[in-house]
């Protein structure tokens, strides 16, 4: 079956760096994203890997490792209005998304 | 219009009723898509459309239905509602040309079913 996982909650300092991992089984793969979710919004999108490698864009970065079906989120220079959902989400051979439940990040000051 | 609408912005409806979701899109994308989002899953596609005219259903189709008469509009029908259809329900749309897979949202409709 596909299966995206990623830990439901993580705290984090105002400041400080926070890395989001998730984890991927899928029937094909068509690149993974990631996209941020405010309470009561709609998600926004974050990025978008398709080949193994680092994506950096300002203080977030994406990371993809496809032999591992592996991902994870680096957020640097923690700020109080990154306290969101994060939602990873795997497109698969039909060009369908997959989601996560989203990592809850809460961000202490 | 800029991007994805949805209407209502939430509603509060009595089981049994008919309820149709509204969803207009003015980026001439070709693929659109409704979901709804309960707490503690993740977003759960309901139905799919990759072209006008075409249709198809996703994860949780029953109970749901769409249509796709046009590119810019897809209506998301309930035909007999339920209490587990409560839920937050967001419209998507992603362009099928260019190398952006991206998917952009509208702001959701929250739906109560008593």
């Amino acid at each position: 079956g596909q299966n995206i996982d990623q830990p439901t909650e993580m705290t984090a300092t105002e400041g400080a760096i926070v890395q989001i991992n998730c984890t991927y089984q899928t029937s094909g793969f068509n690149g993974l994203f990631w996209y941020q979710q405010h309470a009561g919004e709609a998600p926004t999108f974050l990025s978008y890997n398709v080949l193994d490698g680092l994506e950096e864009k300002g203080r977030f970065s994406s990371f993809l490792s496809r032999s591992k079906g592996y991902s994870y989120l680096l957020l640097k220079e923690l700020q109080m209005k990154d306290s969101a959902s994060y939602l990873c989400a795997v497109m698969d051979s039909n060009y369908q998304l997959i989601w996560g439940a989203g990592t809850k990040l809460i961000i202490k000051p | 219009i800029a991007g994805i609408t949805q209407a209502p912005t939430s509603q509060i409806l009595a089981a049994g009723r008919r309820m149709t979701l509204r969803c207009t899109q003015d980026m001439r994308h070709n693929a659109m898509y409704w979901y709804r989002q309960d707490l503690g899953l993740g977003l759960r596609l309901i139905h799919y459309s990759n072209t006008a005219g075409t249709t198809g259903k996703g994860e949780v189709p029953d109970g749901y239905s769409v249509s796709r008469a046009n590119t810019d509009d897809f209506p998301l029908t309930l035909a007999s509602a339920v209490p587990s259809q409560t839920s937050v329900y967001f419209c998507a749309s992603r362009p099928t040309s260019g190398s952006s897979n991206e998917q952009f949202f509208g702001p959701g409709t929250r739906l109560t079913v008593l």
